[in-house]
């Protein structure tokens, strides 16, 4: 069954390092999602992405933040200048169809730890 | 505004006992999805159920159940006959249909499901 993976599946950085999470998605979705999840929090909403541009995104998603899909699979999150508060579950997902009545299927994410 | 809650921080319960997971949403649109993940202790999240505002027929498969009513904005799951296997943390999400332009999901606080043996 197609899944969303995600790589690394832990990153240690410094504070103020660049950091790019990568994102493969499931083949013939074209819907892609970031989400982020403080440990023992709820998942938050992070950036949307389709036809190679940006849908929406939220507030956390400020400038230290960026998206993009360099190729016809990967998917990447970069943070330009890590900071503490950055540490947290990343997750990727994608969906097929524009709508709410397809399901985002996630990755099993990204630990992201900054030291 | 869009929010879900999910009043229930924790629950242990022990193996064989059924247990119902809450969740009330708030939305100004009329069409909408709710869904349930489950985040077991490896961390990552799976998909367990979607629904649309327009149905409001209860599901069940297997050993678990959903009750959705309108009426009251609740979408309520319930695990029949619990098993260790259950234990995990439990988010309930909702994404509203607006312009069809993202469909974000915003996810309720999630509960965490302890079935001990």
């Amino acid at each position: 069954e197609p899944e969303v993976t995600q790589t690394p599946s832990h990153q240690v950085t410094q504070m103020g390092q660049e950091v790019i999470l990568r994102c493969v998605p499931i083949s013939n979705h074209l819907y892609f999602y970031w989400y982020r999840q403080i440990l023992g929090q709820k998942v938050e909403f992070l950036v949307s992405f389709y036809n190679n541009e940006i849908s929406e995104k939220s507030e956390i998603f400020d400038d230290q933040f960026s998206v993009e899909r360099p190729d016809g699979s990967n998917f990447t999150l970069k943070i330009r200048s890590t900071k503490l508060e950055d540490s947290a579950m990343y997750f990727c997902a994608s969906k097929r169809f524009k709508g709410g009545t397809d399901t985002q299927y996630f990755g099993p994410g990204t630990r992201l730890t900054v030291l | 505004a869009q929010k879900v809650t999910q009043a229930q921080t924790e629950i242990s319960v022990v193996e064989k006992e059924d247990v119902t997971l809450d969740c009330v949403y708030e939305t100004r649109d009329t069409t909408y999805y709710l869904f349930w993940y489950k985040q077991p202790p490896s961390g990552e999240l799976v998909f367990l159920i979607r629904r649309n505002s327009f149905d409001e027929q209860n599901e069940i498969s297997g050993r678990y159940s959903w009750n959705f009513q309108k009426s009251t904005s609740s979408f309520n799951f319930t695990i029949t006959a619990s098993q260790v296997v259950d234990s995990a943390v439990y988010f309930c999400a909702l994404s509203e249909e607006v312009g069809g332009a993202t469909n974000k999901l915003i996810f309720g606080t999630g509960t965490l499901l302890a079935v001990q043996p």
